[in-house]
């Protein structure tokens, strides 16, 4: 079984402040999903990176791709209460079919 | 917009009971799968079925089985509910399959008593 790591587990902030969510892996991927989840609801995707190198924005979201494809990293510039919610990043190895390798995600908190 | 829909935000049985879980997506999707969630241990798959009346298992099938009779609906069936199959359950479809992109529903949180 792949592994995803994720990092940081737990993070709180004050709001304004920027942070980065990171995730690692050994293995190569095919594509990259970054997910939301909100208490008490489903994940929702964010985004999907598929090149090596690859660099996405969503509004203050800047997701990043590893040029090797074993990495990825989310950043968000000045984080708002609203971005509150558990991150989840999630990968496609191609040997795996349709099946997805997800991180144990990190949980967000941003104070007012 | 992708919609993925479960038959129940929450629920709450009874030790030994049989326990029905419904997943219905409106997009024509092959792929469906069933997940669980609990806090330190992240997304874990269930099952999973690539066509009508095909599954497969995932990582921790062990109590757990499922039905795919339509295209658009997956079921994930407990067949004797116990207190270490509390948890939330998330239902999945597959959107793409060159990207591998997951539609989940909003996830039924199941307490087994």
């Amino acid at each position: 079984t792949q592994l995803l790591e994720q990092s940081p587990q737990f993070l709180s902030i004050q709001e304004g402040e920027n942070l980065t969510v990171y995730c690692n892996s050994s293995s190569v991927f095919s594509s990259l999903q970054w997910y939301r989840q909100e208490p008490g609801e489903g994940p929702v995707l964010l985004v999907t990176v598929v090149t090596g190198g690859e660099v996405k924005k969503l509004k203050r979201l800047t997701f990043q791709f590893g040029d090797a494809r074993k990495d990825s990293s989310l950043h968000i510039t000045a984080a708002q209460p609203g971005d509150t919610g558990l991150y989840l990043c999630a990968g496609a190895v191609e040997t795996s079919g349709s099946r997805l390798t997800f991180g144990e995600g990190t949980q967000l908190t941003v104070n007012p | 917009d992708v919609k993925v829909t479960q038959s129940s935000r929450y629920l709450v049985k009874r030790t030994g009971e049989k326990v029905f879980l419904e997943c219905v997506q409106d997009m024509d999707h092959e792929n469906m799968f069933w997940y669980r969630q609990d806090p330190g241990l992240g997304l874990r798959l269930i099952y999973f079925s690539y066509d009508v009346k095909m599954k497969e298992k995932g990582d921790i099938p062990e109590g757990y089985s499922v039905s795919r009779e339509k295209k658009e609906r997956f079921s994930l069936i407990l067949e004797s509910a116990s207190t270490n199959q509390t948890s939330m359950y998330l239902c999945a479809s597959l959107g793409d399959r060159v990207t591998y992109e997951q539609y989940f529903g909003p996830g039924t949180r199941l307490t087994v008593t």
